[in-house]
């Protein structure tokens, strides 16, 4: 069972915008501004889209945000595309033992 | 361009050994941290080891403390992940990643390099 709990899948239509939430406690997302995600195309490497909650790396498109409240980060893809659909991972430090931690994964499916 | 390219995977039986061997290029490899990620076939990404810059710290998951030890040759440019005892479930794809930033967030990844724990 991992550490930050995300939704199994969410789909929309082109055009449409989509969230994914990131659940997970005081000890994690809700301690740190250290979340990040990562989307992952089949058969590909992950990559990374968010950084710092809503930091976005050079490259990657506007119409990728992310926020925090609280416990519970979330990834916004605005003006879905066919290509957005993929795997999104969420992930935060944390201060248990372990130091950095990933979501179970988020089928998104543009429909 | 920064690079990784990662080796070392393969077959091996549950008990045996391996060593896996991360090769970078592209950036000044003794100034970041470095991460071990792992992912099982068909499943989401996990965290396996991680080591400073300067190898001064290094970090675990709980499920390989005591099996699998991260080091790093910053004079070669090179990551190593030395697994031992390992087991069925150890059976993934294993990417090395580029740690950035307070909170290392992995901005660059390797195309991993797959293990496989079977009799």
């Amino acid at each position: 069972q991992s550490a930050l709990t995300q939704p199994a899948s969410v789909s929309g239509s082109p055009g449409q915008s989509i969230t994914i939430s990131c659940t997970g406690t005081s000890s994690d997302i809700g301690g740190y501004n250290y979340v990040s995600w990562y989307q992952q195309h089949p058969g590909k490497t992950p990559k990374l889209v968010i950084y710092d909650v809503n930091a976005r790396p050079s490259g990657i498109s506007y119409r990728f945000s992310g926020s925090k409240s609280g416990n519970t980060a979330s990834l916004t893809i605005s003006g879905l595309q066919a290509e957005d659909e993929a795997d999104y991972y969420c992930s935060s430090y944390t201060s248990s033992s372990t130091f950095w931690v990933f979501g179970g994964g988020t089928k998104l499916t543009v429909l | 361009e920064v690079q990784l390219v990662e080796s070392g995977g393969g077959l091996v039986q549950p008990g045996g050994s391996l060593r896996l061997s991360c090769a970078a290029s592209g950036f000044t490899f003794s100034t970041y941290g470095m991460h071990w990620v792992r992912q099982a076939p068909g499943k989401g990404l996990e965290y396996v080891s991680a080591i400073r810059d300067n190898g001064g710290s290094t970090y675990y998951a709980n499920c390989v403390k005591g099996r699998f030890t991260i080091s790093r040759d910053n004079s070669k440019n090179t990551l190593y992940l030395q697994m031992g005892s390992l087991r069925t479930e150890d059976t993934a794809m294993y990417y090395c990643a580029r740690g950035v930033g307070s909170g290392s967030y992995l901005d660059s990844w390797g195309q991993g390099t797959l293990v496989t724990v079977s009799s």
